[in-house]
């Protein structure tokens, strides 16, 4: 069965450094998303690509968070630089389309990330 | 603006006791329910979903969810509980637009 791929599953880091996770969809998602999950709460969405355009980032704090997905498959998020209050999961999905009808999102196992 | 609230941050049961997670969302157009399931430092894995048509959803480890428009409900229910059912449990709304709203999640304990 296809997963979404994403590493590392662990990240420990400083504050003021950067760091970056990377996400693999399943093949033939068009939609992908970046979530965040602070513990003991439900995901929350950082940004959401349809192919390799970006349709909903409207909760991702753009003075240190990125997000590209240059070529439409796979995906890179990064913190430059991470504070304290990013720890988190960071979690990956997609689906096939971002359509109503085909919006069943298919999560990754995640990247716990400890800033320290 | 569509939103979701899951009632008890914590639910505990008894191995082979019924179990009732509860969910209320708030839409201002039909939407579609889904109930994901996260186990301990993994990613949250699909239950069941309702988009249209029979409002009683069956999904997968033998949960159902029950679709009320009048009580604007959700809620998520297994017969009888087993000790592999102790994880956090999600529920979703999806309305209108792109975005999905999850609700804050219940943790499900199971005891022998």
């Amino acid at each position: 069965e296809a997963e979404v791929a994403q590493s590392p599953r662990y990240k420990i880091t400083e504050k003021s450094q950067a760091v970056a996770f990377w996400c693999d969809p399943i093949s033939g998602h068009a939609t992908l998303y970046w979530y965040r999950q602070i513990l003991g709460q439900g995901p929350e969405l950082l940004v959401q690509f349809q192919d390799e355009s970006v349709v909903d980032d409207s909760q991702l704090p753009k003075d240190r968070f990125s997000a590209e997905r240059l070529k439409g498959v796979d995906s890179t998020l990064k913190i430059q630089p991470a504070e304290l209050g990013d720890s988190a999961m960071y979690l990956c999905a997609s689906s096939r389309d971002s359509h109503l009808a085909k919006n069943i999102q298919y999560f990754g196992a995640g990247t716990r990330l400890s800033v320290l | 603006a569509q939103s979701v609230t899951q009632l008890g941050s914590h639910v505990s049961v008894s191995e082979g006791a019924l179990v009732l997670l509860r969910c209320n969302y708030s839409s201002s157009v039909p939407p579609y329910l889904f109930w994901y399931v996260q186990y301990p430092n993994q990613g949250l894995q699909l239950l069941l979903k309702y988009t249209t048509g029979a409002t009683l959803v069956k999904g997968i480890n033998g949960f159902e969810a029950e679709f009320k428009k009048s009580e604007t409900s959700f809620h998520l229910t297994k017969p009888s509980a087993h000790m592999s059912d102790a994880a956090e449990y999600f529920c979703a709304v999806l309305a209108g637009g792109f975005k999905t709203i999850f609700g804050a999640g219940t943790r499900l304990f199971v005891k022998a």
